[in-house]
């Protein structure tokens, strides 16, 4: 079975803060990708990856930023964190290049005071 | 570009009862459309999906949806649902020009009353 991990399931951090979140995939998936989920948007793509050291820009990147040095690593960065960012945020893998089924992470619920 | 309209916020039912959750996609080209479920403090996870051939798909758990070309809908169905089908459920769309990037729609919160 896949499996997506993510580093932290609830965080609170403070305006300004610098904030990262971090997703470990173990089935070698070539892509991979951050969304934050919040009530009545459904869920909005923010980056995504296709390979290491390669990034996209999502539905909603402005705030974000994201790095992959290594194929099971994708991290979400928040520069400066701010309230507008509480979010839940959650990590999919997916392998090959064709849509297919996405796995997902059990989610970071983020809390910005 | 692609977009996703589900039509109910929220579906309150009884157990035993039919269920039908609606979805619209808006798309110039060929789509593939998803149904994934998340459970109450848990990720997403994949209920069933449409890439080609027949238009009635099964999933898990007794699901079923049928994709209309001609209305651009992909509605979710059970013929009779239970309470562990309490959950919310998200139609999502990608399209073959857009590589594997999905596009979500708002989300359906159904809610099984005994």
């Amino acid at each position: 079975d896949v499996k997506v991990t993510q580093s932290s399931r609830y965080l609170v951090k403070r305006t300004g803060e610098k904030v990262f979140l971090e997703c470990v995939q173990d089935m070698d998936h070539e892509n991979m990708f951050w969304y934050r989920q919040d009530p009545g948007l459904g869920l909005r793509l923010i980056y995504f990856s296709y390979d290491v050291k390669m990034k996209e820009k999502g539905d909603i990147p402005e705030g974000y930023s994201v790095s992959r040095e290594k194929k099971e690593r994708f991290s979400l960065i928040l520069e400066s964190a701010s309230t507008n960012q509480t979010s839940m945020y959650l990590c999919a893998s997916l392998s090959g290049s064709l849509p297919d089924t996405q796995y997902f992470g059990p989610g970071t619920r983020l809390t910005v005071l | 570009a692609q977009s996703v309209t589900q039509l109910d916020s929220q579906v309150p039912v009884f157990e035993e009862a039919p269920v039908e959750l609606r979805c619209n996609y808006s798309s110039s080209v060929s789509v593939y459309l998803f149904w994934y479920v998340q459970y109450p403090n848990q990720g997403l996870q994949l209920l069933l999906k449409y890439l080609s051939g027949s238009t009635l798909v099964k999933g898990i758990n007794g699901f079923e949806a049928e994709f209309n070309k001609s209305q651009t809908s992909f509605h979710l169905r059970k013929p009779s649902v239970h309470i562990s089908d309490t959950a919310e459920y998200f139609c999502a769309v990608s399209e073959g020009t857009s590589g594997s990037r999905l596009t979500f729609g708002e989300g359906t919160q159904l809610t099984v009353n005994p």
